[in-house]
């Protein structure tokens, strides 16, 4: 079935650090693809999506590109904040507009 | 942008009794939402998909008959917990979505901690 595959965290960076947390998916179809963040306490907030192969989503520095090759969909930033710590989770669309999610990904960003 | 209201925040109950959480959509027509269950530091386990006037469908594994949603109107879905007991306590989060294309992003609520004693 439909799934996502993101790297386990957590991962804690350095402020201005290059961040990549990688996510690979398995679907039937063309999904559309998704990064959602969630701060502490808080729900989740689209972060960027891309709906088809060769699609960069980008917003707030982050970026992903939909690679249908490698069914990959990796996130990245080139320096990293603080404000940036919380946890990010990938996913892809199925049939009837359900989201599939990765397990989530903890970043901590240390001053 | 598109808001998502969800009420309560924050919910301690007794093991036993029921709890109503409320999903609202509060500039925009939803036609379908969906409840999705959070687990400490795990993923979200979408519940069931919401819609209006009809039944909600669950997902496999979850129990109708103790998760009930209600999708009475385009801007507002209920989720009751029945008979609640601890293994219940977790972080639900209802989501909407904006737009009228299954592509179209969801917008998510802040959650409901919920807390079975």
């Amino acid at each position: 079935g439909d799934s996502v595959t993101q790297m386990e965290g957590p991962v804690t960076l350095s402020e201005e650090a290059f961040l990549t947390i990688n996510c690979t998916y398995t679907a039937t179809g063309y999904p559309s693809l998704f990064w959602y963040v969630q701060y502490p306490g808080e729900g989740l907030q689209l972060l960027l999506k891309a709906t088809k192969a060769d699609d960069k989503g980008s917003n707030k520095g982050f970026e992903a590109t939909y690679r249908k090759e490698t069914t990959s969909f990796h996130l990245e930033k080139g320096s990293v904040q603080v404000s940036d710590s919380a946890v990010y989770f990938c996913a892809l669309s199925v049939v009837g507009g359900k989201l599939i999610f990765g397990q989530g990904t903890e970043l901590s960003v240390k001053p | 942008g598109a808001v998502v209201s969800q009420h309560p925040s924050r919910v301690i109950c007794k093991s036993g009794t029921s709890v109503k959480i409320e999903c609202r959509s509060l500039d925009f027509q939803a036609t379908t939402m969906f409840w999705y269950r959070q687990f400490p530091k795990k993923s979200l386990m979408l519940m069931a998909t919401s819609n209006e006037g009809s039944k909600a469908t669950y997902e496999q594994g979850v129990e109708k008959d103790k998760f009930l949603i209600n999708h009475a109107s385009l801007t507002l879905s209920t989720l009751t917990v029945t008979s609640a007991h601890p293994e219940d306590s977790s972080f639900y989060i209802c989501s909407a979505r904006a737009g009228g294309s299954q592509n179209s992003p969801l917008h998510f609520g802040n959650g409901t901690r919920l807390t079975v004693t």
